[in-house]
């Protein structure tokens, strides 16, 4: 089955404590990015990648990091996660940056 | 800047009750405009995607149309299963064809 996988699903962390989010695709997809979704402002790119060693920022990177060492695999970390980084994460890929993106089930962050 | 605005932020619809969803956008070139539904606590689900002012797509009790500054998802004799968030989007022309996403509306349909 065609499928954005994402790990874990559901996270209490505490401040300051490094943490990594997993995402795997299996559809050979070149364009991977991640999301978050808050109420009120809609889903917002976090980062985003062309190809393997290929990244860049999207509209809110401050606190991020992201790499593209594989095709299938792009994992989102906080190295330093603060409150206000408390949402809902979703990694997502496509084909290519012009074709339909398909979306993970989505990663709940809570940083206390 | 792109923006995408969705209208209305909730609608309440009673099982059998045909209604519109609107999304208004402005975007430097329009390379697609996109429909998702998203379930509470889920990823979003592809619905659609249209290209140019005059393009319908349909899929069961949905119809998606487009014009040059907005997009209709129609729902005819909705179900409550259909109830859920539903997510416009647009692609636009630039380098690495960035996508926006509007806050959605979220569709509540009562039996």
């Amino acid at each position: 089955e065609a499928q954005v996988t994402q790990n874990p699903r559901y996270l209490i962390t505490v401040t300051g404590k490094k943490l990594t989010v997993t995402c795997s695709q299996n559809m050979n997809h070149e364009y991977m990015s991640w999301y978050r979704q808050d109420p009120g402002l809609g889903l917002r790119q976090i980062y985003y990648s062309m190809n393997v060693e290929v990244t860049d920022k999207g509209d809110v990177p401050e606190g991020y990091k992201v790499s593209r060492k594989e095709k299938r695999n792009f994992p989102l970390i906080l190295e330093s996660p603060s409150p206000n980084q408390t949402s809902l994460y979703f990694c997502a890929s496509s084909l290519g940056a012009g074709n339909t993106i398909y979306f993970g089930e989505g990663s709940w962050l809570t940083v206390v | 800047e792109d923006q995408v605005t969705q209208s209305p932020e909730a609608l309440r619809l009673q099982e059998g009750e045909s209604s519109s969803l609107n999304c208004s956008y402005t975007v430097s070139g329009l390379r697609g405009l996109f429909w998702y539904r998203q379930d509470p606590g889920k990823g979003p689900e592809f619905l659609f995607t249209l290209y140019s002012a005059g393009e319908e797509k349909e899929k069961e009790r949905l119809k998606a149309t487009l014009t040059k500054k907005e997009s209709f998802l129609h729902i005819t004799a909705p179900k409550p299963e259909d109830s859920a968030t539903y997510l416009c989007a647009v692609r636009d022309s630039g380098g690495y064809q960035k996508v926006t996403f509007g806050i959605g509306t979220k569709l509540q349909v009562i039996p």
